[in-house]
């Protein structure tokens, strides 16, 4: 089956750039998204790119995919204090509903 | 963007009793809707999903009897935990999409359930 796959924690300090890694196994994903839960909270859906992409930008965010080795990556520029949340990846197939999601990565910001 | 409500934020009850989770899409319509279990510092693990007006589909080792999803309308799904144990204490979050061409995932604030 799928498999997502993300580093668990990562930090950044204040006004760095912070770039959240992520790997997937199935070759026939055809979106990969980005979310962003906060703590108590449900997930936002922060930014997705089709298949067919290599980059997408959107404000401060940047996402690179590289379909050959199956990575995908956020880049979050001028990293701020609100930025502090767990980054899911998730990729979903053409025709099939449901999302895998990776198992997140905890962002901290140091002042 | 399109926003899901969940209702209750937060509730606590007691071993052996039922809860209803309410799922609402205010501002569209929403074919489908997903029921995800969100343990501690854990990822997402899918339930179930429904099609409104049709029964759910379950995802393996999930008990269907012990978690009835309704999706009665466009806009409303609802998850009922029955005979409620400790270990079914968890945060439950639903998601919703709707038919717009770039297929999205709108999902909840989510419920934290606690059974004593």
């Amino acid at each position: 089956g799928e498999d997502v796959e993300q580093s668990l924690f990562l930090s950044v300090r204040e006004g760095d750039s912070s770039v959240i890694n992520c790997t997937y196994t199935d070759s026939s994903s055809t979106y990969l998204y980005w979310y962003k839960q906060e703590p108590g909270a449900g997930l936002q859906l922060l930014t997705y790119i089709f298949s067919n992409m290599d980059m997408k930008q959107d404000q401060r965010l940047t996402v690179l995919l590289n379909k050959k080795d199956k990575h995908l990556s956020l880049r979050i520029a001028d990293t701020q204090t609100g930025d502090s949340a767990i980054y899911f990846c998730a990729e979903k197939n053409f025709g099939n509903e449901k999302l895998t999601f990776g198992t997140g990565t905890r962002l901290t910001i140091i002042p | 963007g399109a926003v899901v409500s969940q209702h209750p934020s937060r509730v606590i009850c007691k071993s052996g009793t039922s809860v209803k989770i309410e799922c609402r899409s205010l501002d569209f319509q929403a074919t489908t809707m997903f029921w995800y279990r969100q343990f501690p510092k854990q990822s997402l693990m899918l339930m179930a999903t429904s099609n409104e007006g049709s029964k759910a589909t379950y995802e393996q080792g999930v008990e269907k009897d012990k978690f009835l999803i309704n999706h009665a309308s466009l806009t409303l799904s609802t998850l009922t935990v029955t005979s409620a144990h400790p270990e079914d204490s968890s945060f439950y979050i639903c998601s919703a999409a709707g038919t717009s061409g770039v297929y999205e995932q709108y999902f909840g604030p989510g419920t934290r359930l606690t059974v004593t």
